[in-house]
């Protein structure tokens, strides 16, 4: 049972639009949900996060929306720039309130961000 | 500098054999965990621990053994009881609600 999605395996952009990364969850008990950007044979890097008391967190070129109704978050990037080119996972937790807890991740989106 | 180190970076095992996979750290963090990752599979989490001498299974716990004896090493080792161990093994920590650090992989190949 994938409790985290991520449909799209693979999405392509020019450089300088905006790149769209979809994730769906299905337990309604997830409370805090996180980007992670991973290169090949490399560990994941933390992007950006959000607490399910927002529905949208900004970091430079990257945004988060959170649409707990629909049980689903993007993770946008503008403008996209070839550097950008990563598999993208998403992540869920029941934090707890700042309890340890184990992160659900999904199976990845590879961005490929053209010249 | 604070960190996760991962080693080695590329193992090869033969069929049949245990292999014992080091993940080390100095970040002070109490919560270490051991995920592989497939293709079109994401992060699966096979062990966890949230504190020392204790640990719990992840959801592909079957054919591998850890052990948190102190705060800053939690090994895990792919025993021969793992039908298709041919995978990327990240080690990742953390402390409260901050989110993962992860280490830089071991990519384990069977031969």
């Amino acid at each position: 049972d994938q409790q985290v999605k991520q449909n799209s395996p693979s999405l392509s952009v020019q450089e300088g639009r905006i790149s769209i990364l979809n994730c769906d969850y299905t337990n309604s008990m997830f409370d805090y949900f996180l980007w992670y950007k991973k290169y090949p044979a490399e560990g994941p890097t933390f992007l950006i996060s959000i607490s399910s008391i927002k529905d949208k967190n900004e970091d430079g070129r990257f945004t988060v929306f959170l649409n707990k109704s629909a049980k689903h978050l993007s993770l946008h990037i503008v403008p996209s720039q070839p550097g950008d080119s990563a598999v993208y996972f998403c992540a869920a937790s029941d934090w707890g309130g700042g309890a340890t807890n184990k992160l659900i991740f999904g199976t990845g989106t590879l961005l490929a961000v053209q010249p | 500098d604070g960190g996760i180190t991962q080693s080695p970076k590329y193992l090869f095992r033969k069929e049949g054999q245990n292999v014992t996979l080091s993940c080390e750290q100095n970040l002070n963090h109490d919560a270490m965990y051991w995920y592989r990752q497939d293709p079109g599979q994401g992060l699966r989490l096979i062990y966890y621990s949230q504190i020392v001498n204790d640990f719990q299974k992840g959801d592909i716990a079957e054919g591998y053994s850890v052990s948190r004896e102190k705060k800053e090493s939690f090994p895990l080792t792919v025993t021969s009881a793992q039908k298709n161990p041919t995978a990327f093994y990240l080690c990742a920590t953390s402390q409260g609600d901050y989110g993962y650090t992860f280490g830089s992989g071991t990519r384990l190949t069977v031969v």
